[in-house]
């Protein structure tokens, strides 16, 4: 069964603290997205990859950065969390070219607090 | 500017159809998605819709306006596990997805 994993389902984090999320997918797919998803808002996309070393910013990148050293390894980091980063964070990846029907396979999400 | 527009929440009877609406207004079109979402899980593909009509997938079937800027999910004999989130996007002429709010499906026996 083809899988996005990742690593930490629940967070708890202080304010100022550095924090990482990481995203493993076993599909061979070129493409993987960092978006969060919070109550009453569409899933807004923080930062995406379409091949190793490369990033993208998305809509809302301000206080995130990311990694992508291996294809199958999408990591988002929040250098210094703050309680407005508190959300349900969530990795997509898709394959290859930028169609319109590339259909995103997801994670199932983290859950981030910063107190 | 961009946004996808559909209702905050629906309640519908076991057994019964439901249709939730979605209306999008993007710069550019390159089609149509609908995901479900169950509490706590990753938003699952359902539909793809890129030319106007209806695509029927078992119980699910998606309806597309290009023209209108319309789209709906219908889901007929509905099932207590039907109770979820049902997400519309679209993506734009960039192939950016532009997302909805969700849709939050209530099913009652």
């Amino acid at each position: 069964d083809v899988k996005v994993t990742q690593s930490s389902r629940y967070l708890v984090k202080r304010t100022g603290e550095k924090v990482f999320l990481e995203c493993v997918q076993d599909m061979d797919h070129e493409n993987m997205f960092w978006y969060r998803q919070d109550p009453g808002l569409g899933l807004r996309l923080i930062y995406f990859s379409y091949d190793v070393k490369m990033k993208e910013k998305g809509d809302i990148p301000e206080g995130y950065s990311v990694s992508r050293e291996k294809k199958e390894r999408f990591s988002l980091i929040l250098e210094s969390a703050s309680t407005n980063q508190t959300s349900m964070y969530l990795c997509a990846s898709s394959f290859g070219d930028r169609s319109g029907a590339n259909v995103l396979t997801f994670g199932a999400g983290s859950r981030l607090t910063v107190l | 500017g961009q946004n996808i527009d559909q209702p905050t929440e629906m309640t519908a009877t076991e057994g019964a159809i439901v249709q939730i609406n979605c209306t999008y207004q993007t710069s550019g079109f390159n089609g149509l998605f609908w995901y479900q979402q169950h509490a706590g899980e990753a938003p699952t593909f359902l539909s793809y819709n890129v030319l106007d009509g209806l695509e029927e997938k078992g119980r699910f079937s998606s309806f597309l306006s290009r023209s209108k800027g319309y789209s709906y999910l219908l889901l007929k004999e509905l099932q207590m596990k039907d109770s979820a989130s049902y997400l519309c996007a679209v993506s734009n002429s960039n192939y950016q997805l532009i997302w909805g709010a969700g849709t939050k499906l209530i099913i009652k026996p």
